[in-house]
Order: structure tokens, then C-alpha cells, then sequence
């Protein structure tokens, strides 16, 4: 079974750079894309992201101005950087596991919410 | 940019069928997943690739496609199945990834 444990800073300045971390337990970091999405307060869910064991990432085109997604295969971690953060970016950040299969987001993180404030 | 769309709510009573569809143009192409989001939770998959289902999730649960809209069928509705469902999907060039607005599911 697949965990996955997230961390960050809930709490940013206008123009700041959102940063999370979501590392993975069990599993086999190759079988999986490792996405970001997020939840508006009251709205639905939002893909920012992803990547794969090999580094490749795809984004939103929405925010793939702003966006960077990295991973650490031997730490089996991946991480979220969100540049010039306004308060339209205050959400619910998810890390989440897509089987390559096929076999839909699986897994997710438990949650860290972002506040955007001066 | 590609768009899922989805009814902001359904209601129906407990026993019923509640039946939630999801549209969008690359559907005939691309598979379809279905979430279902209670408050202060995580999503959790409910159907997979249109209509498979995952291991614990109650046989009640079935998804189906046709053309470009799928539907997420709840059968003999119970009230713990009250929740938002969100559809998710691909486009057209598999590059990235879409979901639908969501849709509120009310058990009366």
C-alpha cells in the first residue's frame, strides 16, 4: 500500500513562492505519476501537475508559468514551487498517486491549506 | 482550455438510483474516473477506466460511457452516500489532466 506524507509553509505573502514537499511510503515510485492538485475554500478540484520516475513533468496550462515540480527518486519525495502566489491561490494543496496502469488517482496526501496573506 | 462538465447537484431518496453524467469532447478517446469527496477529506476513487470498480468500493457503485458523456450510477442511494463527486479525465493528447466542476449528490 501506498502513503503519501506532505509538508510546507500554510502561510504566505502576497508574491511569495509556495513550496510543498510530498514524500511516499510503500510502493514502487516507478508506478506511479505523481501529481499536485488542489481545492479552492467551497470549489472543486484543480490539477497543477505532475511528474514521473524519469523527471518528466507535464502542468496545467493555466499555471505553467508559475509552476515547477520536481522529484527525488532515492527519496522517493516530489515537490510543488508555485511562484508569485496571490490570493486566487489560496486552496487545499493534494499530492496524489496515478497508477500507470491506468488505475486513477489511488492515493493522496492528507491535505495542507494555504493561506495567501499580508 | 478542455473542459469537464458536470450538474452542480442531484437529489434524490434513499433507495433510489441517483445517476451523475459528465461530458466533454475527448471522452470517446481518454478514460474516465469518478471521486467522491466528503467534507474534510480526500477524494476517494470510486470508478476507474469508465467503469471498472476498486476493491471496496460497494458493488452500488457503476460507471458507464457513451460517446462523449459517462455516468457515474449510485444504486439503492444510501445517505452515507451523501457527498461532492468530481469526473476526471484527459485530453485529447493525453498531456494533461482535467476534472469536472463537481456535483453535489443529496440524499433527501
Amino acid at each position: 500500500q501506498v502513503q503519501l506524507q506532505q509538508w510546507g509553509a500554510g502561510l504566505l505573502k502576497p508574491s511569495g513562492t509556495l513550496s510543498l514537499t510530498c514524500v511516499v511510503y510503500g510502493g514502487s515510485f516507478s508506478g506511479y505519476y505523481w501529481s499536485w492538485i488542489r481545492q479552492p475554500p467551497g470549489k472543486g478540484l484543480e490539477w497543477i501537475g505532475e511528474i514521473d520516475h524519469s523527471g518528466t513533468t507535464n502542468y496545467s496550462p493555466s499555471l505553467k508559468s508559475r509552476v515547477t515540480i520536481s522529484g527525488d527518486t532515492s527519496k522517493k519525495q516530489f515537490s510543488l514551487n508555485l511562484t508569485s502566489v496571490t490570493a486566487a491561490d489560496m486552496a487545499v494543496y493534494y499530492c496524489a498517486a496515478f497508477g500507470v496502469g491506468g488505475s486513477g488517482f489511488d492515493y493522496w496526501g492528507q491535505g495542507t491549506l494555504v493561506t495567501v496573506s499580508s | 482550455s478542455y473542459e469537464l462538465t458536470q450538474p452542480p447537484s442531484v437529489s434524490v431518496s434513499p433507495g433510489q438510483t441517483a445517476r451523475i453524467t459528465c461530458s466533454g469532447d475527448a471522452l470517446p478517446k481518454q478514460y474516465a474516473y469518478w471521486y467522491q469527496q466528503k467534507p474534510g477529506q480526500a477524494p476517494v476513487l470510486v470508478i476507474y477506466k469508465d467503469s471498472e470498480r476498486p476493491s471496496g468500493i460497494p458493488e452500488r457503485f457503476s460507471g458507464s460511457s457513451s460517446g462523449t458523456a459517462v455516468t457515474l450510477t449510485i444504486s439503492g442511494v444510501q445517505a452515507e452516500d451523501e457527498a461532492d463527486y468530481y469526473c476526471q479525465s484527459a485530453d485529447t493528447s493525453d498531456t494533461y489532466v482535467v476534472f469536472g466542476g463537481g456535483t453535489k449528490l443529496t440524499v433527501l
